[in-house]
């Protein structure tokens, strides 16, 4: 099946730094990736969608200056956490989309979770 | 905006009852998929429903979705342990649109 990977997986870092996330999908290439951010015991807050060469489109209420996303190639998305605060600690998951006729499933990578001192 | 409601929050069960999540939309879905995601992992993807009245299974998951396509549901049939973990549900109003996430269940399940 599809895999998606992500780097690192955790790292601690200190406050009014910026840290750089790595999404990768390894088997096959992704039109679409997804960034999302989950707080303990909630759900998947999208955060933005990034296609390959092109701007990502933010949803409402995420600062686009903050999180910088990156989708450089078809298996690489990068999402940097700009000048970093305990507030933005949380699980961050990226996911990859291989759209079909038949499915249009996302597949998730591992995640990373992001403590801020 | 639309809304993916799902419920129960949490749900304890004994080793071997049954158990079912609930997830309705605010509005009319393209098609939804349940998500598992085990204590400190990501969510693994389960299934995808597209028709309206679709029934699947997959061993002692059943899941369905609404004639409307507004609603849809996760039975496990005699729950283990190793079915320990929160269930999302997951629509999307249209093809290649935004995904919704429900508000998961969890699900506890005592030997």
């Amino acid at each position: 099946g599809a895999v998606v990977s992500q780097h690192p997986s955790r790292v601690i870092c200190k406050s009014g730094t910026s840290v750089k996330i790595e999404c990768r999908s390894l088997d096959f290439q992704a039109t679409t990736m997804f960034w999302y951010r989950q707080f303990p015991k909630q759900s998947l807050m999208l955060m933005a969608t990034s296609n390959e060469g092109s701007k990502a489109t933010y949803e409402q209420g995420v600062e686009k200056d903050k999180f910088l996303i990156n989708h450089a190639s078809l298996t690489l998305s990068t999402l940097t956490v700009t000048s970093a605060h305990p507030e933005d600690s949380s699980f961050y998951i990226c996911s990859a989309s291989t759209t079909s006729r038949s499915t249009d499933t996302q597949y998730f990578g591992p995640g990373t979770r992001l403590t801020v001192l | 905006g639309q809304q993916v409601m799902q419920i129960p929050q949490y749900q304890h069960v004994q080793e071997g009852e049954d158990f079912t999540t609930y997830c309705n939309s605010s509005t009319t879905l393209s098609n939804i998929q349940w998500y598992k995601q085990r204590p400190g992992g990501h969510p693994v993807f389960l299934i995808q429903l597209v028709k309206s009245g679709e029934v699947k299974k997959q061993k002692r998951l059943t899941f369905q979705f609404g004639e409307a396509k507004k609603n849809s549901s996760l039975h496990i049939t005699a729950t283990q342990t190793t079915d320990v973990g929160t269930y999302f549900c997951a629509g999307r109003a249209n093809q290649g649109g935004k995904l919704i996430f429900g508000q998961g269940t969890e699900l506890s399940v005592k030997p």
